[in-house]
């Protein structure tokens, strides 16, 4: 597609529900991130695909996260158990290639955990 | 500890006037970028800068990297109401480390009065 896409673009769940964010990056991209914006700060690192593996999953805050890329395009995060911390806009990026001058990003998935 | 710490937090102007707003770090970076965000968007890369002391310019925008590669500014000439936003720098390559992952500042708030 035109730009990267993300579903849903809300998502309201009770806590420890198990909920997963889609992302369809820019078709022919091999990098994809995974970015949280919580309110009043910058966006920050998840997790980073090159390709279908994660070449950099250091930013995933527990192992309730997790996420995949099985065909090296749509990526879907998945969140388990989850709790009101988990709150935040989980914000998707693409880039063509390895050095980084630029990602794309989606508009975000804003999920509330009630 | 913030890593980019950005200048002002919140900035409010009227239409015509000069503003110019920081990115500060007591690390290198490879690369910095300057994004900017609208509320229920995700960030929209402006611009790159590579090379210690660049300055580009993008129409009414004026970034400078830093001679050491630790901070940057953005300049905008007149400001208007279309200018309103979230400012978000990001650092690429902390300390020489991966390029991949970007290091975002907690933003400036830009608003710009009519």
């Amino acid at each position: 597609g035109a730009g990267v896409s993300q579903t849903p673009s809300n998502k309201v769940t009770e806590k420890g529900k198990y909920v997963e964010l889609r992302c369809d990056p820019i078709s022919g991209h091999t990098a994809l991130y995974w970015y949280r914006q919580s309110l009043g700060q910058g966006p920050e690192f998840l997790i980073y695909f090159q390709g279908t593996g994660a070449a950099d999953d250091s930013g995933l805050p527990n192992d309730r996260f997790f996420a995949v890329r099985p065909e090296g395009s749509v990526s879907t995060l998945k969140i388990q158990r989850t709790e009101r911390g988990d709150s935040a806009v989980y914000l998707c990026a693409s880039s063509s290639g390895r050095s980084n001058y630029g990602y794309t990003f989606g508009s975000g998935t804003r999920l509330t955990v009630v | 500890t913030q890593l980019l710490e950005q200048s002002p937090q919140f900035l409010s102007i009227q239409e015509g006037e000069n503003l110019t707003v920081y990115c500060n770090s007591s690390s290198v970076f490879s690369s910095l970028q300057w994004y900017r965000q609208e509320p229920g968007e995700g960030p929209v890369l402006l611009v790159t800068v590579v090379t210690g002391g660049e300055v580009k310019k993008l129409k009414r925008l004026t970034f400078q990297f830093g001679d050491a590669r630790k901070d940057s500014s953005l300049h905008i000439t007149a400001a208007q109401p279309g200018d309103t936003g979230l400012y978000l720098c990001a650092g690429a390559g902390y300390s020489g480390g991966s390029n991949y992952k970007l290091t975002f500042g907690k933003g400036t708030l830009l608003t710009v009065n009519p």
